[in-house]
Parts: structure tokens; C-alpha cells; sequence
């Protein structure tokens, strides 16, 4: 079973609205990332928070992490129409040497 | 831009072609990687360099081989596919494989589509 997994799978909101997204994992992580891809496009890195750390900001992104229910969320403030895409989470595992992705959450900003 | 690039962006072959997906990154970087990624699938490890040397080989099918000639550049040969191969491959790079911590830098893609 996947490693991570995002909750919702679809969101839909009013630009100008807060949009939370959350990730949820099954073992112990070095640390959790977040990307953003776009409708037929590569990913692209958004913000990483490491395993003993609780809350980081870039802009209008808010992540935290909860290593004690192993689960993150991201928050997106004051949405705009161009953070309409993809958001995935990817947990680095303690000893697997790889990302592991989730099936991401679909983020709709209607104008 | 984020200075990784693929070539082609979309790819057509029956199932019978021989065809290759180039890679190429600008950053100094030397851990490459190979994703797949299917509808309504998570994103696929296949294959992952470091210095130029295999660390990863994520149960590909050996229709799928890779190359890695140097660290800046990555193929994907593909031979005798199957319709079920058809999905968007991405190309990734980051500053090494210690700890996997590091930043990925994915390129655009390559839309492959087999008949």
C-alpha cells in the first residue's frame, strides 16, 4: 500500500478562499515534501519540512507536520485562480532511500 | 524552467518501435530518476542514478531499460511496449542520494501514447 495519501482528492473553492489539503503516511519519515504539478506538466517542489519540525511557511503556504498521527496538511491561503493544479505530498522514508508520492489532492480555484 | 528538460514532449509508437526518451539537467546535479505516472495512479519510482551508477530498479519490465552516460543526461530506451505503458514519464534530478532528502527538479514530461 502507498505511503502517502491526500485528503481530499478533489477540492473545489472560490478565489479568495483558504484551501487545506492533507497527507497522511504509514511509516517513520527524515522528512515530508509537497509539489505542485500542473495539468500535463512535471512537478514542481513547493516546500520541505523535516521530521522534527512542526510548522514552516513559504508565502502563502502554510505546512505543518504531526510525526505523532503521521499526517501533514497544507494550507494555501487567499487562493488565486493560478493555484489551480495538482498538490502531492512525498514522504523521504527512514531507510528507503526514496520519495514516495501520493495520488495528490486536485485543487479547483474558481475566479 | 526548472533546468531539467525532456525530449520528445509527446510520444506515438506501436507496439512494435524502438524509441528513446532523452533527459537532460543544467543544475550539477548527479542523482537522476525515472517516473511513471498513470491516471488515477500514484507517481511511479522506475529507475534511479546516482553518479551515473543504477541504485534503483523499482521491478521495471526489462522493455523499459535505462542509460546513464553521465550525470547530466538520462534515456529511457523502450522497446516491444504494451498499450498499458502509455502515461506521462517524468525525468527528475537532485544534488545526490544522501538520505534522499534532497529537493527533486522534475522535467516537463514526456506524453507517450502506444497503439
Amino acid at each position: 500500500s502507498q505511503q502517502g495519501e491526500e485528503d481530499p482528492q478533489a477540492l473545489s473553492i472560490q478565489e479568495g478562499e483558504n484551501a487545506t489539503m492533507n497527507c497522511s503516511y504509514k511509516t517513520s519519515i527524515n522528512n515530508l515534501q509537497w509539489y505542485r504539478q500542473n495539468s500535463g506538466r512535471g512537478l514542481v517542489h513547493l516546500i520541505l519540512i523535516r521530521s522534527n519540525e512542526r510548522e514552516k511557511h513559504s508565502g502563502r503556504l502554510r505546512v505543518t507536520l504531526d510525526t505523532s498521527k503521521k499526517s501533514s496538511s497544507l494550507l494555501i491561503t487567499a487562493s488565486r485562480a493560478a493555484d489551480t493544479a495538482s498538490y502531492f505530498c512525498a514522504t523521504d522514508m527512514q531507510g528507503a532511500q526514496k520519495l514516495v508520492f501520493g495520488q495528490g489532492t486536485r485543487l479547483t480555484i474558481n475566479p | 524552467e526548472t533546468g531539467v528538460t525532456q525530449t520528445p514532449r509527446h510520444l506515438v509508437m506501436g507496439m512494435t518501435n524502438k524509441k528513446s526518451l532523452k533527459c537532460e539537467q543544467h543544475l550539477g546535479h548527479n542523482a537522476m530518476y525515472w517516473y511513471k505516472q498513470s491516471a488515477k495512479k500514484p507517481l511511479e519510482l522506475m529507475f534511479v542514478y546516482n553518479f551515473k551508477e543504477q541504485t534503483e530498479n523499482n521491478s521495471v519490465p526489462s522493455r523499459f531499460s535505462p542509460e546513464c552516460p553521465n550525470s547530466s543526461h538520462l534515456f529511457l530506451h523502450l522497446h516491444t511496449l504494451q498499450p498499458e505503458d502509455s502515461a506521462l514519464y517524468l525525468c527528475a534530478s537532485s544534488l545526490s542520494l544522501a538520505g534522499f532528502t534532497d529537493t527533486q527538479y522534475f522535467g516537463p514530461g514526456t506524453r507517450l501514447t502506444v497503439l
